[in-house]
């Protein structure tokens, strides 16, 4: 069973507007979130991440926890073209174990 | 920033011949994982590595499959033999000590088995 689970699989927004992509994980376990970011051909690069319940903003990127449903979100306002790529959540226990990765959004910001 | 490099960035080999992906991780960090893409999508885990040894594997990560680093030098990965459906790319990624565990990844080493 997939332990964490990405929602929707693609995403097409257009450039200024608001991407929101979801993410659920089904172990109660998991304490540690990380949002990651691929352009193509490249490797994954940390986003941002998040530990604790509620909102943390970076620039125009703000994640949301809510452990009690095991539910975490990430907003991107005033989208750019740039901002066009695959992103995944990345769930773990304690952080020194395995980071588990949902399938990924594919994310599209149309000029 | 912090970069780990990934050595090929591309191989190709024949289906049962062994192959060898070399990471160069970021200097002070101690855990270092593989990662299995397969045609852009998912990022499947294969396995760990600390102070050593194995911490955890995957279900992917066959007895074909071996990882290694010795002396402090390039983390790697060898598959031997190897089975058209280890074709995929490879991220190697690294973390440092902190349980806040941001994973640095390589650009990927792309494997193509025919």
């Amino acid at each position: 069973q997939q332990k964490v689970q990405q929602s929707p699989e693609s995403l097409s927004v257009p450039e200024g507007g608001m991407a929101s992509l979801n993410c659920t994980s089904s172990d109660r376990n998991f304490q540690y979130f990380w949002w990651y970011r691929q352009h193509s051909g490249e490797g994954p690069k940390a986003l941002m991440s998040i530990f604790s319940d509620g909102d943390k903003k970076e620039g125009r990127f703000t994640a949301h926890l809510n452990k009690a449903s095991l539910h975490v979100s990430l907003h991107i306002r005033d989208s750019q073209p740039s901002d066009s790529a695959l992103y995944f959540c990345a769930a773990s226990e304690t952080g020194y174990q395995n980071f588990y990765f949902g399938k990924g959004t594919s994310l599209t910001v149309i000029p | 920033g912090p970069k780990v490099l990934q050595i090929p960035s591309h191989q190709i080999i024949d289906m049962g011949q062994m192959v060898t992906l070399n990471c160069d991780p970021v200097s002070n960090h101690l855990y270092f994982y593989w990662y299995k893409q397969i045609l852009g999508q998912q990022m499947e885990f294969l396995v760990n590595f600390y102070n050593g040894k194995v911490m955890e594997k995957s279900k992917l990560f066959k007895d074909q499959f071996s990882v290694e680093r010795p002396d402090g030098s390039y983390f790697t990965l060898k598959i031997q033999p190897t089975a058209l459906e280890d074709s995929a790319v490879y991220f190697c990624a690294s973390r440092g000590t902190a349980n806040t565990g941001q994973l640095y990844f390589g650009e990927g080493s792309k494997l193509t088995v025919l």
